[in-house]
């Protein structure tokens, strides 16, 4: 049973890039919630879909947009990036959107911008 | 919204217990435990649903007190592999009805030998 996968592993940016990263659900998951975590701090929550729409949303800026596919898989976009965008990006996937339900996380992407 | 874990960094030596707690200033419906090594991700423990139904790691136990919004993991007869950093993530209702998770700062920890 696989597991939730993430790519790429690591990205390099410079300011003004854009960038997207992907997220493939653990089988049967439906849910797909994105963290932003930044050297030392807890996991910081930036959307979460369900059913290809957004259903939650955390204080990130437009920035930061999303996408849900058919196949319940996800992109991060990341437009305009700045230098305090460098973090560890990780996808959790979890079976609906209720309330009480367990999130596996990816092993993340790395991105540092330059 | 972030709870407030503590106590933030301990050390223990193997075969001893520890308690890290996680306290939520908002109403909760779960509470989500995770430890994460370093340069992983976090890895599910534990979840705490109101009500009393708990799911997850044999050897970790939790409490939830839904009327202080606070949890508690404990950790008893602690091994090497307990290493890493603890997280709580507080389910809460977000501003569209539906929940999101808010994570703690972490509780480093630390067994040795």
């Amino acid at each position: 049973d696989a597991g939730v996968t993430q790519s790429p592993t690591h990205l390099i940016k410079t300011r003004g890039q854009q960038v997207t990263l992907r997220c493939s659900p653990k089988s049967g998951h439906d849910t797909v919630s994105w963290y932003q975590q930044a050297l030392g701090q807890g996991p910081q929550f930036i959307f979460q879909y369900y059913e290809e729409e957004e259903r939650q949303r955390g204080n990130f800026p437009d920035r930061f947009s999303g996408h849900q596919f058919p196949n319940y898989s996800s992109e991060l976009n990341v437009n305009a990036l700045l230098l305090g965008d460098s973090a560890l990006y990780l996808c959790a996937s979890s079976f609906q959107a209720g309330g009480g339900e367990t999130q596996y996380f990816g092993p993340g992407t790395r991105l540092l911008v330059l | 919204q972030q709870p407030v874990q503590s106590p933030q960094a301990v050390i223990l030596r193997e075969g001893e217990d520890a308690v890290i707690n996680c306290s939520s200033s908002k109403a909760l419906y779960s509470v989500h435990w995770y430890r994460q090594k370093h340069g992983e991700a976090p890895v599910f423990l534990m979840i705490l649903l109101k009500g009393g139904e708990q799911k997850g790691h044999d050897k970790i136990s939790a409490s939830f007190n839904e009327k202080k919004q606070q949890s508690s993991l404990y950790l008893t007869a602690s091994q090497l592999s307990y290493s890493g950093t603890y997280f709580c993530g507080t389910e809460i209702e977000g501003n569209t009805g539906f929940q999101k998770l808010v994570f703690g700062t972490g509780t480093r920890l630390l067994v040795s030998p």
